[in-house]
């Protein structure tokens, strides 16, 4: 997985609550992407980074914000989880080009997360 | 922004026979166009990418074409193996959006 890991891998939680899911690179990347997979929808882009503290919103980003503070990590907040954010969510990289046009996106294993 | 069509949603073959899966898109502007396989329980992984000033392009077994006329593009899989089962997705991108499909589970039976 290109040197990419999530945390947590399963999670587990209850509507309102808050949670933070973290992608970690070691590849030096310049851009970082969080995507949601959901059956029928493919992947959808939540938000993106395109250095440290330079972020994006995507496709659906209602109700997630996200963090980059070091080049590594990439941090993605539901602030009030709902049942609607249960979904697999995907952490991906790509490198110094412009985003999404010019450069390979290498995905890490996923998150499963569940809103009960 | 960009809208991407998969087809069909599952698609069953035999080993060794051929598969193909077709994906539309709706922005002219769009100019890359890779596609992932994602076997149970990874994440999407590529396999092969096409940009529009190229109209065909082949790694062993795996080749892609693009129609930039009829905005089309295609994966061909020839000679199936049984590892090939998988989910795909088709994705077209431009410089600020990248929409995936809603991707094709190919089940290749031995």
């Amino acid at each position: 997985d290109a040197g990419i890991t999530q945390s947590p891998r399963h999670k587990v939680t209850e509507t309102g609550t808050p949670v933070t899911l973290r992608c970690h690179q070691t590849e030096n990347h310049r851009y970082m992407y969080w995507y949601r997979q959901d059956p029928g929808h493919g992947l959808r882009l939540i938000h993106y980074s395109y250095g440290v503290k330079d972020t994006d919103k995507g496709e659906v980003s209602d109700g997630y914000s996200v963090s980059r503070s070091k080049t590594e990590d990439f941090l993605l907040t539901l602030e009030s989880a709902t049942s609607s954010q249960t979904s697999v969510y995907f952490c991906a990289i790509s490198g110094q080009g412009a985003p999404l046009s010019l450069e390979t996106q290498y995905f890490g294993p996923g998150t499963r997360l569940l809103v009960l | 922004g960009e809208n991407v069509e998969q087809h069909p949603s599952t698609l069953s073959v035999q080993e060794g026979d051929s598969a193909v899966i077709k994906c539309t898109y709706s922005d002219s502007a769009s100019n890359y166009f890779p596609w992932y396989k994602q076997e149970l329980g990874k994440g999407p992984q590529l396999i092969i990418d096409i940009r529009s000033n190229v109209g065909e392009k082949k790694d062993q077994r795996i080749a892609v074409t693009l129609n930039k006329t009829a905005k089309h593009f295609s994966l061909h899989i020839t000679e199936t193996q049984p590892e090939d089962s998988a989910v795909y997705f088709c994705a077209g991108a431009n410089d600020n959006d990248m929409r995936f499909g809603a991707g094709t589970r190919l089940t290749v039976k031995p």
